[in-house]
């Protein structure tokens, strides 16, 4: 079974500046996506970025970015020029595919309340 | 606005009751997931259907059950409800599940109150 890690249950971080949030994940297959959700006041899950395991480059959206080790099974979120809006539960999460047919079912962290101050 | 829609927006009921969450997908999703959110489970996936028919299961109660139309929307029946039941339930869905990449769509949530 697939598990997934936030070791950080709360995080603050003053505007503009940048905070990294932690992710481990413990898997014995090689194949697989790794992603962050956000999920703001409204409760809406949104798709931040997500992190093939094949593909050794970190991905980036705008002020966010991911360092994902693969050997040492972590995937963390940098959120640069952190913004008022921000300010939301993160949760890592984790689903296999094999051979390019993707199981589907999302493994999530316990989740990392972000609070960006003014 | 993902595009998946979930009624009701609030629900609460009493131990012991039954009641059914509904769930419509993006137009030209095939498949649809349900998740559980609470503060004691946390974030947890409950089952998955794939053009009507079921494709896997995860730490669903067998007080709960789903199930998936022609029309694709979905319905989760939860019974004989604990007060431990009370949650948040997604629903999510996505085109086609055997993609190397599937990028699941939420809805807003049903928020289920179980006095």
């Amino acid at each position: 079974a697939q598990t997934v890690t936030q070791s950080q249950p709360e995080m603050s971080v003053q505007e503009a500046e940048t905070v990294t949030l932690s992710c481990t994940y413990d898997t014995s297959e090689s194949n697989y996506y790794l992603f962050w959700y956000k999920q703001p006041p409204s409760r809406q899950m949104i798709l931040v970025i997500r992190q093939e395991a094949y593909k050794q480059q970190n991905a980036t959206e705008n002020r966010f970015s991911v360092n994902f080790q693969k050997a040492a099974k972590s995937f963390s979120l940098k959120i640069s020029d952190s913004q008022l809006g921000d300010t939301a539960m993160y949760f890592c999460a984790f689903t296999l595919t094999a051979g390019g047919t993707s199981y589907g079912k999302l493994t999530f962290g316990q989740g990392t309340i972000l609070t960006v101050h003014p | 606005d993902s595009g998946v829609t979930q009624t009701p927006k609030h629900l609460i009921t009493a131990t012991g009751q039954r009641v059914t969450l509904r769930c419509s997908p993006r137009s030209g999703d095939l498949s649809v997931y349900w998740y559980q959110q609470s503060l004691d489970q946390g974030l947890q996936f409950l089952i998955q259907y794939y053009n009507g028919e079921e494709r896997a299961k995860g730490n669903i109660l067998e007080r709960f059950s789903a199930q998936q139309f022609p029309d694709l929307h979905s319905e989760l029946n939860l019974s004989s409800l604990e007060l431990g039941d009370s949650a948040l339930y997604f629903c999510a869905s996505s085109y086609e599940y055997s993609l190397s990449y599937n990028e699941q769509f939420f809805g807003p949530g049903t928020r289920l109150t179980v006095l």
